[in-house]
């Protein structure tokens, strides 16, 4: 199986400031030196996960442009530029290159 | 814009069976390859458990291989989710989404949430 490590656990950014988030596999998720198998989500209490970012760094269609994903291979990263109220959550991220296709831990965000 | 709406009982016994299924509407379930279940214990991370394909190919998280059973009802339009042997272990919300193999879950349900209790 592919472990999916997320960093930090937790983190406090204060409004309008940058927040990253840090995800490593144990195995490299590109394929065919094109695309990284790589998703991020976002889910908030009582809601389900909400699709954030897919091969590493595409948004999903109405996702605020202040959500990035970057990396390759192994590491990757979630980065929010100027972080708003609305985006207290957990972000998690998944493999989607072999089965079981594993999620991070989570990385719990929250204002500082 | 396709939406999931899971169903089934809140309570099974403990070395019961959890039945699970999901319904599609807003879009023809052969319309997506893939459709994936994924569950949450309370307070916890989400879990992978298995994917089918439309027309029935399934991949299941080895870690529960042994007690998952996943099939399509087209006619229904809705794909299910069977889980035997259920303990305490398994309580969580299990969640159906659109997506699987090369696609990333892109639609989720809202969530059903299950108790294994006696």
């Amino acid at each position: 199986d592919i472990v999916m490590t997320q960093s930090p656990d937790s983190l406090a950014v204060s409004l309008g400031e940058r927040a990253t988030i840090n995800c490593k596999s144990s195995q490299s998720v590109l394929f065919n030196s094109n695309n990284n198998y790589l998703a991020w989500y976002q889910q908030k209490p009582g809601q389900p996960p909400k699709l954030l970012i897919y091969w590493a760094s595409t948004r999903e269609s109405g996702v605020p442009d202040r959500f990035s994903g970057s990396g390759s291979g192994t590491d990757f990263a979630l980065t929010i530029s100027s972080l708003q109220a609305e985006d207290v959550a957990v972000y998690y991220c998944q493999q989607y290159f072999s089965t079981p296709r594993t999620f991070g831990q989570g990385t719990k965000l929250e204002i500082k | 814009q396709v939406q999931l709406q899971g169903s089934g009982p809140g309570l099974v016994k403990p070395s019961g069976t959890l039945s699970l299924t999901c319904a599609v509407s807003g879009g023809s379930i052969s319309s997506s390859n893939w459709w994936t279940w994924v569950r949450q214990p309370p307070g916890k991370g989400l879990e992978w458990i298995g994917e089918i394909y439309h027309g029935g190919d399934t991949n299941y998280n080895p870690s529960l291989k042994s007690r998952v059973t996943m099939s399509v009802d087209k006619s229904k339009n809705q794909f299910s989710l069977k889980l035997s042997s259920v303990t305490a272990a398994d309580t969580a919300v299990y969640y159906c989404a659109r997506g699987g193999a090369a696609v990333p879950a892109g639609n989720w349900g809202q969530g059903t949430l299950v108790t294994v209790s006696s």
